[in-house]
């Protein structure tokens, strides 16, 4: 069985701040780990994601997000904040378990920039 | 690549009618397709699986007769909400997967934009 908490169902930071979203999961098996955003009224889009290669992964729009075995960890950071970055950030976790790739979503966490 | 698109993007209908909602992959073969609900300010729910050719997969709670899935073709599934209610007012949201993309490994899913359905 797999599962992902998202600590935080919102995080406020200023815009040129540090980004940190956080993500803990649980799987059997070596997971595949993914960070999605969703902007308001439109399907998710792939940040980002993790298949066994490098622990740190970078992805789109300046994100990254390391993947920490001992920690159970996925966390999402991005040096400096855009006014452009405020979304809803899902983390998700999907593993071979039963024969699919199918993920399991964490609850989201809502990100706010202000001036 | 790997572009996910879905039709409506947004609906309004009677309470007792019929809606039907489309995905479709425009520039890859996706055998399998995912259905997804999202309530305001939560996360992703899985419906179902859509199977190319065959028949759809559903989760434990989710009423297969309610909710139609057909996967007719490589690049078209359809979710039809039949005898919708109010409680069905959602949004809905696609995905599916690219194994040219992952060379094979089907570990990334793709998202439609999403579907806003109204029951009024």
């Amino acid at each position: 069985a797999q599962s992902v908490t998202q600590l935080g169902s919102h995080v406020s930071v200023s815009e040129g701040a540090l980004v940190l979203l956080r993500c803990n999961y649980s799987s059997s098996v070596p997971p595949y780990l993914f960070w999605y955003v969703q902007y308001p009224n439109q399907g998710l889009q792939l940040l980002l994601k993790y298949t066994s290669a490098a622990t740190l992964v970078k992805g789109i729009n300046g994100f990254e997000a390391e993947f920490k075995k001992s920690e159970t960890s996925f966390h999402l950071t991005k040096p400096s904040a855009h006014m452009s970055d405020a979304a809803e950030y899902f983390c998700a976790v999907s593993d071979l378990e039963g024969g699919s790739y199918i993920p399991t979503f964490g609850r989201g966490t809502s990100l706010i920039v202000h001036p | 690549g790997a572009v996910v698109s879905q039709h409506p993007s947004w609906v309004i209908c009677k309470s007792g009618t019929s809606v039907k909602i489309e995905c479709r992959s425009l520039d890859f073969q996706a055998t399998t397709m995912f259905w997804y609900r999202q309530f305001p300010k939560q996360s992703l729910m899985l419906m179902a699986t859509s199977n190319e050719g065959s028949k759809a997969t559903y989760e434990q709670g989710v009423e297969k007769d309610k909710f139609l899935i057909n996967h007719a073709s490589l690049t078209l599934s359809t979710l039809t909400v039949t005898s919708a209610h109010p409680e069905d007012s959602s949004f809905y949201i696609c995905s599916a997967s690219d194994p040219g993309l992952a060379g094979g490994l089907v570990d990334t899913q793709y998202f439609g934009p999403g579907t806003r359905l109204t029951v009024l």
